[in-house]
């Protein structure tokens, strides 16, 4: 069984210019979940989703920020007129379906690193 | 709010040695709580988790006990390796969409560096 696929690893963008990271969850898993590392510092929650749902985005700036999980395809963070301080490492995290199985754990990716020029 | 205060590092400790790093939460209900470990270059893995108090998560020699008189969730190993270098981040589960479902809370992380 696959594990979270996030892509690409790297991405560099200049000011300005917009970002796409994706994530794939875990076969089976229909909950994904994004999360943003600065330097040094834990994760912070950004938006919790389901398929063609957004559950919860507290976390999320208000600007510039979106994301989706379409009913087919990955789930798509987009960062649109990147700015230096978008640079972070930006992880996907996923969990299963509530079907009598643990639901607690969330299964991260390998994450995506932005540096913003 | 709910939030995870973890010691700071970076920890450096000898091959063998024993390892203690605190984690302390506040939380509204009964959170899980769990230990996350993060390579360099990785993401994160799943190190143990509990989820109601009293109970104890281990793996890899590795133990942290849920304790909800202290509000604590302290990570514990009585002889740590070179390939323990890690950064581990203390976390708690916050929310409840009607199930079990809800975003990570995390504290900071602690470096740890083993010397061979």
């Amino acid at each position: 069984n696959a594990g979270v696929m996030q892509n690409p690893r790297h991405l560099v963008r200049r000011r300005g210019q917009e970002a796409r990271l994706r994530c794939s969850p875990m076969k089976g898993h229909s909950h994904v979940y994004w999360y943003r590392q600065l330097p040094e510092e834990g994760l912070k929650f950004m938006v919790y989703l389901q398929k063609e749902n957004i559950i919860d985005e507290s976390g999320m700036p208000k600007e510039r920020f979106s994301a989706e999980f379409p009913k087919e395809g990955p789930s798509i963070l987009r960062i649109q007129q990147v700015v230096r301080g978008d640079s972070a490492a930006y992880f996907c995290a996923s969990s299963p379906d509530n079907s009598g199985v643990s639901t607690d754990t969330q299964y991260f990716g390998p994450g995506t690193r932005l540096t913003v020029l | 709010g709910n939030s995870v205060t973890q010691m700071e590092g970076p920890v450096t400790l000898s091959e063998e040695a024993f390892l203690t790093i605190n984690c302390t939460y506040t939380a509204t209900g009964y959170p899980s709580l769990f230990w996350y470990v993060q390579y360099p270059g990785e993401g994160l893995q799943l190190l143990l988790k509990a989820t109601k108090a009293d109970d104890k998560g281990s793996n890899k020699g590795f133990e942290a006990t849920y304790r909800k008189e202290t509000t604590s969730f302290h990570l514990e190993k009585g002889s740590v390796q070179v390939s323990d270098s890690a950064v581990y981040f203390c976390a708690l589960k916050s929310g409840n969409y009607g199930g079990s479902q809800g975003n990570l809370i995390f504290g900071k992380g602690t470096k740890l560096s083993v010397k061979p």
